[in-house]
């Protein structure tokens, strides 16, 4: 199974501020990792596909890079709506597997 | 406009068995794969299983091999899950997740779940 390390845990940033996240595989995933956000009491929504594609609807802000094992999702400038959990997902091999999450708090 | 909406979700002692549907509108159901993918009570998201658009391709996690299926009806445009041998592990929100395409892609859209408790 691919182990999918997300970090840091927990990301404390203003509004304005730049976040950068972080999610590290266990074994090469190519390009094909993906990027979502929660907020609490919703369901995920799909931000970033194969590495660097966004999502229908997702703003500018919201961008994503790496390949094989290390994997960024960078938001340019926080938006307060943008204070959520993020995690990361492959498909590159079965089991389909998620990252722990990294926490965007204000 | 796409839709998911789960149901089937509930209360079941250990061992008991239950059967969520996913019932979904607004786009071509048979030509998307579906994916079921749950989240316990304060933790992170874990995939259960998906089926490709034709029924033709099944996947499962290793957590739930041999206890669950999944499976869909295309002519009802509503996807499955029967939960057999149910543990209190499998307590959950579970959601079903529309795939961007056919087979083995991300999950584009999602429906607000179905909380499954496992208890005695």
């Amino acid at each position: 199974e691919i182990v999918l390390t997300q970090s840091p845990a927990t990301l404390s940033l203003s509004p304005g501020e730049r976040a950068t996240l972080s999610c590290r595989a266990s074994q090469s995933v190519s390009s094909y990792l993906a990027w979502y956000q929660q907020k609490p009491g919703q369901a995920p929504r799909l931000l970033i596909y194969d590495t660097s594609n966004r999502a229908t609807g997702i703003p500018a802000r919201f961008s994503g890079s790496g390949s094989g094992t290390d994997f960024t999702l960078t938001i340019s400038s926080l938006e307060p709506e943008d204070f959520a959990v993020y995690y990361c997902q492959q498909r590159s091999d079965w089991p389909l597997t998620f990252g722990g999450g990294t926490k965007v708090e204000i | 406009e796409e839709h998911l909406l789960e149901s089937g979700g509930g209360l079941v002692q250990p061992g008991g068995s239950l059967r969520l549907s996913c019932a979904a509108s607004g786009f071509t159901f048979s030509t998307y794969a579906m994916d079921w993918v749950r989240q316990a009570p304060g933790e992170g998201l874990e995939w259960v299983s998906g089926i490709s658009g034709g029924s033709t391709s099944t996947y499962y996690a290793d957590s739930v091999k041999g206890r669950f299926t999944i499976s869909r009806d295309n002519s009802k445009n509503t996807l499955y899950l029967q939960m057999n041998s149910l543990r209190a592990e499998d307590t959950a929100v579970y959601y079903c997740a529309k795939e961007r395409g056919n087979w083995n892609s991300a999950f584009q859209h999602w429906g607000q779940g179905t909380v499954v408790t496992v208890s005695s």
